[in-house]
Parts: structure tokens; C-alpha cells; sequence
């Protein structure tokens, strides 16, 4: 089974460009979220749905960050304008609302970003 | 200036030989417990879970044990293999449900 899947791998850009990173949950999850990982951070939480809709973006770092999900099956989240301070991986993971532990998340590989 | 990373801890182990990871945590609140285990570029993966109702839980060579009176959780890995060599994580639901908080982590080395 395809696990989730995160595009690009890989990203280097200016300060001040535009980013997006996308995500593809695992067909028949309800749950999606969005982590951060860095050094001085650690894993955070940056924002989750279920069914689509945004539950908790409390760990948005600001206004230049923004998340959607336009249908079950695709989720995007936006940099504009990054900064070199946003470099970081960036993880989507998924999960189902049923049937497993609940704190049980399938985490896709991440998108490496680095902000130049 | 120049920012400075989280050091982690790092446990070195010879093959064959047991594991144990600690991990404290801070909200007497929380009432659901797992590890991670993260690969070099990977994402984190699913290891083990315990509710707090429980003070130990068993899975396939990996064993965790939960001392809620001083707030303290590690996961025991039994004849570690070179495979074990990852970053473990322990996280909890003190965010919420759904909400998987995590801790900063453990790397563990495995000698060969």
C-alpha cells in the first residue's frame, strides 16, 4: 500500500519566494497533519484537519504560513514569502479516526526546505 | 549570533545487547503514551503505545513501562539489532486528541 507521499523532496530557494509543499494522505484517513523539524526545535505541530477541515492551527508560526485542503486526497502548505528561518524538514503525516491507537500517525518521508 | 542546535542524547549499545530509553514527561494530564522511532531521512515511525491506565505493554522485542508517579516512560528494546540505530521519540496526547506532542529525543547507536 502506498504509504503518504510528500512533494518535493527537496527545495532551495530565495528569501522572500514563494513556497509549497504537498501532501498526499493515506487513502481512508481523516486525519492530516502538518510537523516541523528542526534542531533548535524539534518536532512541532503545525496545524491538523480532519475531513478536510482545519481543526487546530495553533502552531502556525505566523501569517506567512498557510494551510489547505481542497479534498481528501491533497493537502498544501504555503510559505509566502519565505525566510531563511523556515528552513527546516517538513513533515505531512495522516491517520485514521478509527480502529488504531489514536496516537498512531503514518508519516510521510518530508520536504527539506532550505531558505537561501 | 550563532544559534546553537538541540543536543541529543545518544545511548551507544553493543549488538545483541538491551536497550532502555528514557523519557520524562511534564502533564500529570496526559493519558496516552508513544514511541517513535525516526530513521536518518525518514519520517517517524509508529513504534509502541500504553494508556495510562496500563504500567506496561509488550511488542515484538520492544517493551514499554510507564511510571506515572514521577512522570517517567522508557521503552526497553531486547537484543539490539545494527536496524534498532535511529532516533526515538516519545510523545503524548497532552495536546489533545489527535494532537501527538513529542518529545526532543534519544539517538540510539548500535555497535557492531
Amino acid at each position: 500500500d502506498a504509504g503518504v507521499i510528500q512533494s518535493p523532496r527537496h527545495e532551495v530557494t530565495e528569501m522572500g519566494q514563494e513556497v509549497t509543499l504537498r501532501c498526499k494522505p493515506i487513502s481512508g484517513h481523516d486525519y492530516l497533519f502538518w510537523y516541523r523539524q528542526t534542531m533548535m526545535r524539534g518536532l512541532e505541530l503545525l496545524i491538523y484537519f480532519n475531513n478536510n477541515v482545519p481543526i487546530d492551527d495553533s502552531g502556525m508560526p505566523e501569517d506567512r504560513f498557510s494551510a489547505k485542503m481542497p479534498n481528501a486526497s491533497f493537502s498544501t502548505l504555503k510559505i509566502q514569502p519565505s525566510e531563511p528561518r523556515d528552513s527546516a524538514v517538513y513533515f505531512c503525516a495522516s491517520s485514521p479516526s478509527t480502529g488504531l491507537a489514536h496516537g498512531e500517525l503514518f508519516f510521510g518521508e518530508g520536504s527539506r526546505l532550505t531558505v537561501l | 549570533g550563532e544559534s546553537v542546535g538541540l543536543h541529543l542524547p545518544t545511548l551507544s549499545v553493543q549488538e545483541g545487547d538491551n536497550s532502555i530509553i528514557n523519557c520524562a514527561y511534564s502533564n500529570s494530564a496526559s493519558d496516552y503514551f508513544i514511541w517513535y522511532k525516526q530513521e536518518s531521512g525518514k519520517g517517524p515511525q509508529f513504534i509502541i503505545d500504553i494508556r495510562s491506565n496500563m504500567d506496561k505493554r509488550q511488542g515484538q522485542r520492544v517493551t514499554v513501562l510507564l511510571n506515572k508517579t514521577v512522570k517517567h516512560l522508557s521503552l526497553q528494546i531486547a537484543a539490539t539489532q545494527p536496524g534498532d540505530s535511529a532516533v526515538y521519540f516519545c510523545a503524548d496526547d497532552s495536546g489533545g486528541y489527535q494532537k501527538v506532542t513529542f518529545g526532543t529525543g534519544t539517538k540510539l547507536q548500535v555497535i557492531p
